[in-house]
């Protein structure tokens, strides 16, 4: 049964920056895409970008591709976001998910992480 | 990117009752579309991909249909549990998009 293990809350100033970790277990980690998916409170969801580890090439939403960087780390099984300049609005939780099918950057997602509760406050 | 419209935003329904959800693409997105459903404070659940293909677990009350620009979740026989909130999303154009979501209300 394939898990994703995500870090945990964090608060944080504006201007910051933001890495949260998302760790797979019992499955095979590196064909499939893992993406960030992020929810502000009360609103809906927000693809911010994914990476399929063993390309190790990660592809993000033109929304934030200024901002967010994802990386792999096959030896850890883990896939981290990075978020700089934070802003109030970034204020949300954040997920990690893992894509249906293999080799493909944007899929339908199966596997969910708990989220990650993230509060940008000054 | 491709704009995923839900409707209506609310549906009231009692239990036992079926619901119809739809979600629109503003443009062709194939096949490929997902629905999911969400109760407050957890994470997503796919429900639906490849616009009809339930996923492993998801009841048989569940079920897609769709091609193109429109598409369809419907719920038989709505249970408590199915109360949530749904999301569609499109996968065949970049980005990645989702709808608004459609909240399923006990009526």
């Amino acid at each position: 049964q394939v898990q994703l293990v995500q870090s945990g809350a964090e608060v944080k100033k504006p201007g910051s920056s933001l890495k949260v970790s998302c760790k797979t277990s019992g499955g095979t980690f590196s064909n499939y895409a893992i993406s960030w998916v992020r929810q502000a409170p009360g609103q809906g969801l927000e693809w911010m970008g994914g990476i399929i580890p063993i390309f190790g090439i990660a592809k993000y939403a033109p929304d934030l591709q200024d901002r967010v960087t994802i990386t792999a780390d096959a030896a850890t099984a883990t896939v981290s976001m990075e978020l700089s300049g934070l802003k109030v609005e970034d204020t949300a939780v954040y997920f990690c998910a893992r894509a249906v099918t293999e080799d493909l950057y944007y899929n339908a997602m199966d596997v969910w992480g708990l989220g990650t509760a993230v509060t940008v406050s000054s | 990117e491709v704009v995923m419209t839900q409707s209506p935003a609310t549906l009231s329904v009692s239990p036992g009752e079926s619901a119809t959800l739809s979600c629109r693409a503003s443009q062709s997105v194939n096949s490929n579309v997902a629905w999911y459903q969400q109760t407050r404070g957890r994470a997503p659940r796919l429900l639906i991909s490849a616009a009809s293909t339930r996923a492993s677990g998801v009841p048989a009350r569940f079920s897609g249909s769709g091609s193109g620009t429109g598409f369809t979740l419907t719920i038989n026989s709505l249970q408590s549990e199915d109360f949530a909130v749904y999301y569609c999303q499109q996968y065949n154009n970049w980005p990645p998009t989702f709808g608004q979501g459609t909240k399923v209300e006990i009526k």
